[in-house]
């Protein structure tokens, strides 16, 4: 039920843009994204419920198509603070508690 | 606020030791969950307490275990230690509610273990 992200990887220059994607397999009532610096906790981006509801953080937005099952981070004339990794993650479980979390895309973001 | 503390951060074992780790949730959060994060294989779920009572179980062998207390606050024990079991355990803490989208993570920023 691990939801699948892609890019696995990106590199982007200070100013370019840059798309994260995030499916699963199984039907999605919510998906969270979250942010990891390099030794540092992950960070809560936003959380998108169903109905096709966007989100924003900053120049950070993000899409969920819930017929699709899919999500899309979108980052916009990105940052050097923007580097990290990103995941996207679904509820799951008897409660919703037990999170599913995609593999993560590594974003680098050079001057 | 205080965030979510863990400890110790760094520890190194032998394999067939065991470890206990702790994780002090936001003070008001009555979820803590368990997260394995390796390189290969992202973030894993451990497992998920609420009120003292274990609500959810990832996919793991019994050597993984967990409990939490009266005051919300979680320890994860390993036992047997296996070189696999390398990795970093990231502890999370929520409000804990069930309705959908309605709990956002706080994580800590991790115990990493090294078992040689």
């Amino acid at each position: 039920q691990q939801p699948v992200q892609s890019p696995q990887a990106v590199i982007l220059r200070e100013g370019e843009d840059a798309v994260i994607n995030c499916s699963s397999s199984k039907a999605l009532y919510s998906v969270h994204w979250y942010r990891q610096k390099h030794g540092e906790a992950p960070v809560f981006l936003m959380i998108l419920l169903k109905g096709g509801e966007q989100k924003g953080h900053e120049k950070i937005s993000a899409s969920f198509n819930e017929k699709k099952q899919q999500s899309s981070l979108y980052l916009t004339a990105s940052q050097l603070s923007y580097s990290g990794t990103y995941f996207c993650g679904t509820e799951g479980g008897s409660t919703g508690n037990q999170f599913y979390f995609g593999t993560g895309t590594s974003l680098t973001v050079i001057p | 606020k205080a965030g979510v503390t863990q400890t110790p951060r760094y520890l190194i074992k032998t394999r067939g030791q065991q470890v206990t780790l702790s994780c002090s949730p936001i003070s008001g959060h009555r979820s803590v969950s368990w997260y394995q994060q390796t390189p290969g294989q992202g973030l894993q779920f451990l497992f998920e307490y609420f009120s003292e009572t274990q609500r959810n179980k990832g996919n793991f062998p019994g050597r993984f275990s967990g409990r939490q207390f009266s005051n919300s606050r979680s320890e994860m024990n390993v036992s047997t230690l296996e070189l696999g079991d390398s990795a970093l355990y990231l502890c999370a803490s929520s409000l804990g509610g069930t309705l959908s989208g309605a709990n956002v993570l706080t994580f800590g920023a991790g115990s990493r273990l090294t078992v040689l």
